[in-house]
């Protein structure tokens, strides 16, 4: 059964510091990886989708990784900024199944 | 290019009675898929479907929870006799394929709140 796990739960940064967000999972046979935002009482917003064959994505100020054989991914941040203020949560799809399998997410605070 | 669309936004239902969430998925998305998160948990998956098609429904509660994705129409995920801890956000996913290769779009999500 797959899990997965996001490291740390909470983190709190000053504007302007380069961050860095943990995720892994216990069973590498993965379809893809998903990293998205969620605002409170909102719903997700997808960042970056990495498929398995890949090793990163970037988007802006946004870098994901994947190292498959591991099982970890980690989002880069760079520059932070009080409006990157969210829960970042990172999702795999595992072997034939058709649905993601969450972390429980970081929640990140920049501040002024 | 709307997004997924989900209404109600927030519903309050009384002990024992039925909840209705609808989700329309972006134009072109053919495959849905509803998640629940709990307070404080992480998101599960409920159940998969394509058009009129029910692909995969391994995380829905084996009584009371149906869902339906017609040929017209929203889909919907159907709570009968509602309890609190049915108590949750729900949040409805589209993709234009499925997840083993496709991006998801999630929608804003229908809070239930059950007195």
């Amino acid at each position: 059964k797959q899990e997965v796990t996001q490291i740390p739960a909470a983190l709190s940064v000053p504007e302007g510091e380069n961050l860095v967000l943990n995720c892994s999972f216990t069973d590498s046979a993965i379809y893809n990886l998903q990293w998205f935002r969620q605002d409170p009482g909102k719903g997700l917003t997808s960042l970056l989708l990495i498929q398995s064959s890949q090793r990163e994505q970037t988007s802006g100020r946004l870098n994901a990784s994947l190292d498959k054989s591991s099982g970890r991914s980690t989002l880069y941040i760079a520059a932070s900024q009080p409006g990157d203020s969210a829960t970042y949560l990172c999702a795999v799809v595992t072997g034939t199944a058709s649905k993601l399998t969450f972390g429980t997410g970081t929640r990140l605070q920049v501040t002024l | 290019n709307a997004g997924v669309m989900q209404n109600p936004r927030h519903l309050v239902r009384r002990r024992g009675q039925e909840a209705r969430l609808r989700c329309s998925p972006m134009k072109g998305h053919s495959h849905v898929y509803w998640y629940r998160q709990l307070p404080e948990e992480g998101l599960k998956f409920m159940v998969y479907l394509q058009k009129e098609n029910i692909i995969d429904e391994s995380g829905m509660p084996k009584e009371r929870f149906s869902a339906e994705f017609p040929k017209e129409g929203p889909s919907i995920l159907r709570i009968q006799q509602v309890v609190r801890g049915d108590s949750a956000a729900y949040f409805c996913a589209s993709s234009r394929q499925g997840t083993n290769t496709g991006e998801l779009f999630f929608g804003e999500g229908s809070r239930l709140t059950v007195l």
